[in-house]
């Protein structure tokens, strides 16, 4: 167990449909970077959040967004879904704000239909 | 253009045998990490390198990196079914002070009893 909480852990929805995916980081840390895993595909990095600001982006989509709350959760939202955004999206997190070291949670599994 | 690159992507072994894998990145740096992912599971971090010569070891596998090489390896000795799993490599690079991870394709490994 990481110490990285996600919910839901699945998640079925409609083409077109709006769904928001929430990650807790490991107590103490305060970088939280968004993943997605197509099926048998490698690891896109989406976005990263430290201590409550964005601090770096990758190939995240304009139909997505994220933000990081005071207590340092966070919430990936994703909007106007396709089927090609059906995929793993892990939550990782790590306690300083340059590093690779990172502990990833057990993943939101999304199906869209 | 940063790239981590992986070979092979794909392997297909006996128990009992030994094998390496390899992680080749496009860039300098000195920090490069290696992760496990079971089918269907999050990831869980395996080694953090942090020098050149650095060597890690645990159980049957041994990590090692030569930055001047730009090369990192993952070394299975004597494998044995339970590591069969996809092997990721990351290596962090800084350019014009942004920081970015770089994550390798991944190499699925199959152990054969």
């Amino acid at each position: 167990d990481s110490g990285v909480t996600q919910t839901p852990k699945h998640l079925i929805t409609a083409t077109g449909q709006r769904v928001t995916l929430r990650c807790s980081p490991r107590s103490g840390d305060l970088s939280v970077y968004w993943y997605q895993q197509s099926l048998d595909q490698g690891l896109q990095f989406l976005i990263q959040y430290y201590n409550g600001e964005e601090r770096a982006k990758g190939n995240i989509l304009e139909r997505f967004s994220a933000q990081q709350f005071p207590d340092l959760h966070s919430e990936l939202n994703l909007s106007s879904l396709e089927l090609g955004d059906s995929a793993l999206y892990f939550c990782a997190s790590s306690v300083f704000r340059e590093t690779g070291e990172q502990y990833f949670g057990p993943g939101t599994r999304l199906t869209v239909t | 253009e940063l790239k981590v690159e992986q070979n092979p992507l794909f392997l297909s072994m006996q128990e009992g045998k030994n094998y390496t894998i390899y992680c080749n990145y496009s860039t300098t740096s000195d920090r490069l990490y290696w992760y496990r992912q079971d089918p269907g599971k999050s990831l869980e971090s395996l080694f953090v390198l942090l020098s050149n010569g650095a060597v890690k070891q645990e159980g049957r596998l041994m990590a090692s990196l030569d930055t001047k090489a730009r090369l990192s390896t993952l070394h299975i000795t004597a494998a044995v079914h339970d590591l069969s799993a996809t092997y990721f490599c990351a290596v962090d690079i800084v350019e014009d002070s942004n920081y970015q991870l770089i994550w390798g394709a991944g190499t699925k490994l199959i152990i054969k009893p």
